[in-house]
């Protein structure tokens, strides 16, 4: 299993330029989230889905749209990006069937926005 | 709103010797878990140990043991035998049952520094 993949590791925008993060899972995980690590901030979460065709926002989802058509896929959008969400981004999935509260974390992408 | 605190930004410790990082949390529920993740320089977030709120006796793994307060809201990390692959960011966080399954909420992080 290749677990919990996100592409592309590394990516710079100019400010207003458009983009999606990729994510995917091959463990048929029905919990998917969209984190956001910033310095001194640890993690937050940006967008979270419990299935295909459920979504919900979290704790900082301006200016990031998500979509969930498969249960392995998970991408997040960025419609017009901003130096704010310079950051690194991390993907994770966890199931309620597996060991209570696990995630499995992917290894990231970090973003510069200009 | 769930809040998870680490109080100590920054922590030192002599190979082989122990070391406990800190973490407070609020909560109103009663269904929940708290894990401690390592981020090494890698950035990979890996699961170093975790515990049910509804299980009284403390989480171990190996070297890595938690002191679970729950009644003072702590959830401190104890690491013995620091070895110099132990250097890396410590996050504490929570996440609820129900509704709340699934999404983490994460303490500010400590950074852990191993002398040899």
């Amino acid at each position: 299993n290749a677990g919990v993949t996100q592409t592309p590791k590394f990516q710079v925008l100019k400010t207003g330029q458009s983009m999606t993060l990729q994510c995917a899972q091959d463990m048929n995980h029905e919990y998917m989230s969209w984190y956001r690590q910033d310095p001194g901030m640890g993690l937050r979460l940006i967008h979270y889905s419990v299935g295909a065709g459920i979504t919900d926002q979290g704790e900082v989802p301006n200016g990031y749209n998500v979509s969930r058509s498969t249960t392995e896929d998970f991408p997040l959008r960025l419609l017009s990006a901003a130096p704010s969400q310079t950051s690194v981004y991390f993907c994770a999935s966890s199931s309620p069937s597996g060991r209570a509260g696990e995630q499995f974390f992917g290894p990231g992408t970090r973003l510069t926005v200009l | 709103a769930q809040t998870v605190t680490q109080s100590q930004p920054e922590m030192s410790v002599q190979e082989a010797e122990t070391v406990t990082l800190s973490c407070t949390y609020d909560t109103s529920e009663s269904d929940y878990y708290l894990f401690w993740y390592k981020q090494p320089p890698s950035r990979q977030m890996i699961l170093v140990i975790r515990q049910e709120a509804y299980k009284q006796q403390n989480a171990t793994e190996n070297r890595f043991s938690v002191n679970f307060q729950k009644a003072a809201k702590s959830f401190s990390l104890k690491i013995s035998d620091s070895q110099l692959g132990d250097a890396a960011m410590y996050f504490c966080a929570y996440t609820g049952g129900g509704t709340s399954y699934g999404k983490l909420t994460f303490g500010q992080g400590t950074i852990l520094t191993v002398h040899p």
